[in-house]
């Protein structure tokens, strides 16, 4: 079975770059499937943030996507996130995910970590 | 941009059936996915494709999709299935995953 962990700081400040790790086990994401990020304000919705390939290939959340960056590390079985110019409205639990079905007509979040929460705060 | 809207709360006695509703402009033509959020958990998926069950989901949690309303039906509620409740589709005209606002399932 896919087992998802977050890592990366829990604190970031306001204007800086938040960024997290998500380690993949019991699947080698070189295999296939695409990955993604989603979060959570606290006491709100889900947002989702972007997904990638392991090839690379990425679809990003439109409305944040000037400020994201999803990248692949097949050799440690892993993703990343990269969310620059922080302010305190991205503050949120961080979820990693294995997206299932068709990525590009119908995907789904199969599989989750169990969250990591960034607060932005100086 | 495509919007989902589902109402904030959903109140059931234990044993009734809840319904869950999220509206879209023609979401029937689209696929509709339900993810289950109990209080400091992950959220887990219950039904794809509009009215697939993952394995290990309960036969009580059932899904249609037909017009501008998509439906997740909890059958035989329980004090467990409290949780909070999120429809998701794929925008395709944005390349975009929606999630609906979410729904709080409140089992009386």
């Amino acid at each position: 079975q896919v087992q998802l962990q977050e890592s990366g700081p829990g604190l970031v400040k306001p204007s800086e770059t938040l960024s997290l790790t998500c380690t993949v086990s019991g699947y080698s994401i070189s295999s296939g499937y695409y990955w993604g990020w989603i979060r959570q304000p606290p006491g709100k919705g889900l947002e989702w943030i972007g997904n990638i390939y392991h090839s690379g290939s990425t679809y990003y959340n439109p409305s944040l996507k000037s400020r994201v960056t999803i990248s692949a590390d097949t050799s440690k079985n892993q993703f990343s996130l990269k969310l620059s110019s922080v302010t305190a409205a991205d503050t949120a639990v961080y979820y990693c995910a294995r997206v299932g079905g068709v990525v590009t007509v119908t995907p789904t979040f199969d599989d989750w970590g169990q969250g990591t929460l960034v607060t932005v705060s100086s | 941009s495509y919007v989902l809207t589902q109402p904030p709360s959903v109140s059931v006695a234990p044993g009734k059936t809840a319904s869950i509703t999220c509206g879209g402009n023609n979401i029937g033509s689209k696929s509709v996915h339900w993810y289950q959020q109990k209080p400091g958990q992950a959220p887990v998926l219950v039904i794809y494709y509009d009215s697939d069950r993952p394995s290990g989901i309960p036969e009580r949690f059932s899904g249609s999709n037909s017009g501008n309303t998509a439906t997740l039906t909890i059958s035989r509620v329980e004090a467990g299935d409290e949780a909070d409740y999120y429809c998701q589709v794929w925008d395709s005209s944005s390349d975009h995953v929606l999630f609906g606002g979410g729904t709080k399932l409140t089992v009386l």
